[in-house]
């Protein structure tokens, strides 16, 4: 069945290491999103790309990075200069990027230990 | 810069009341406004998606209204059940392409 998957659903990861979440949509939609959401905080903009081999930051993208090899996958890296990447992370899709409906995946929780 | 304020905060009601949740935002310039359901744990669940022509979206026993030049939206919960309780967000579309937040509204709908 159609949809955004995100993997994996929780992940820890160690001080001063890299990880990588996964995000792939089987809905044909060109434009891809990654969030951050914190407690009591409402969701903010990490990255976006709008097709293929194209992305742009959004309003925190420091630490971060991604790539858009594919129509179908947009993985986000945490790297260890995120300061604080303890945090729930949603991915969205939408079939373009203006005034379509976005759809999100389940999240991935990252904890630093 | 687009600002997103839901009031209110949290809302706890006994089953079969009638809700209004409110947004308000900053920078009337946009193209629609959607509607989330967020569940504990969860990602977000689309409800409804209201264009910056349209008065009025229904689904359901939702309906989201949309007064785009005095930058607010409202979404009626009609006879609330406990299956309602989740946290509801809103999130214009700026002409930009990207959705901007508000915190949310915390429902909880006690049988």
């Amino acid at each position: 069945d159609g949809g955004i998957t995100q993997s994996p659903k929780y992940l820890f990861r160690k001080e001063g290491q890299n990880v990588t979440l996964s995000c792939e949509q089987n809905l044909n939609h060109d434009a891809m999103y990654w969030y951050r959401q914190d407690p009591g905080q409402g969701l903010r903009l990490i990255y976006y790309s709008q097709i293929v081999n194209d992305f742009q930051k959004g309003d925190i993208a420091e630490g971060y990075s991604v790539s858009r090899e594919k129509k179908e996958s947009f993985p986000l890296t945490v790297t260890s200069a995120q300061k604080n990447p303890t945090a729930f992370y949603l991915c969205a899709s939408r079939i373009e990027h203006v005034n379509t409906e976005a759809f999100f995946g389940q999240g991935t929780r990252l904890t630093v230990v | 810069k687009q600002e997103v304020t839901q009031i209110p905060a949290a809302l706890s009601v006994p089953e079969g009341e009638n809700l209004v949740l409110n947004c308000s935002f900053t920078d009337s310039a946009i193209y629609n406004l959607q509607w989330f359901r967020q569940d504990p744990g969860k990602g977000l669940t689309s409800l409804l998606l209201i264009q910056s022509s349209q008065r009025e979206q229904t689904s359901g026993r939702l309906n989201a209204s949309l007064d785009k030049s005095s930058g607010r939206s409202t979404l009626y919960i009609a006879a609330s059940q406990p299956g309602d309780s989740a946290t509801y967000l809103c999130a214009p579309n700026n002409q930009g392409g990207k959705l901007i937040f508000g915190q949310g509204t915390e429902l909880s709908v006690k049988p």
